[in-house]
């Protein structure tokens, strides 16, 4: 199993640029999570999906938006990029709410200019 | 209102037990304590979690507290691998009940 994977690793954008993250699981987890991390910082939920179809905001929702069409795929987009969404990106999944492990991607490093 | 509260650094030497102390007094009464760590450029990883009672498995073990408001972490010998920002989470209104990570605590393993 690849396990949680996203797409791409790296990206450069200038502001008002737009473009969509990818986020792949190979576990059937019902739950999956798109996390921001800044410099220094500690992760912060941006909208998560209790399953397919469903999308909900988390702490940081602003400027962001998400779609579950595929059980497997959770897309985080960004319409008009700006410089404070300079930050490196985490997927994430789970198998239900209740269940206590998260599975985290290896991240996307986004610098918007 | 504070959530978790965790040293921003600590330090050990190789070999040596380490104890990661979390503050989380706004925690529920169901709410699990969990622990995540960040190896230097990845994302974060389950440790461990539990509610009430001490918990180990074959990475650490979780000590909490009889009132719940903090536990620790044991890292019962650490080594170089184990050089990570650790994370004590629980699940907050603020995040729609998922999981707050906090800033965590950076443990550098002296060799």
């Amino acid at each position: 199993n690849a396990g949680v994977t996203q797409t791409p690793k790296f990206r450069v954008l200038k502001t008002g640029q737009s473009m969509t993250l990818l986020c792949a699981q190979d576990m059937n987890h019902e739950y999956m999570y798109w996390y921001r991390q800044d410099p220094g910082m500690g992760l912060r939920l941006i909208h998560y999906s209790v399953g397919e179809g469903t999308t909900a905001k988390g702490e940081v929702p602003d400027g962001y938006n998400v779609s579950r069409l595929k059980k497997q795929n959770f897309l985080l987009g960004l319409e008009s990029a700006a410089p404070s969404q300079t930050s490196v990106y985490f997927c994430a999944s789970s198998y239900e709410r209740g269940a206590e492990t998260q599975y985290f991607g290896p991240g996307t490093r986004l610098l918007v200019l | 209102d504070a959530k978790t509260t965790q040293p921003n650094s600590m330090e050990s030497n190789e070999e040596e037990p380490v104890h990661l102390p979390c503050n989380h007094s706004t925690i529920s009464g169901t709410d699990y304590i969990h622990w995540y760590r960040q190896l230097p450029s990845q994302g974060p990883e389950y440790v461990i979690h539990g509610l009430t009672s001490n918990v180990n498995n074959r990475m650490a073990s979780l000590a909490i507290a009889e009132d719940r408001k903090s536990s620790t972490l044991i890292l019962h010998r650490a080594t170089l691998r184990d050089a990570a920002v650790y994370y004590c989470i629980f699940r907050h209104p603020n995040t729609g009940n998922q999981f707050y990570f906090g800033t965590g605590t950076s443990l550098t393993v002296i060799p």
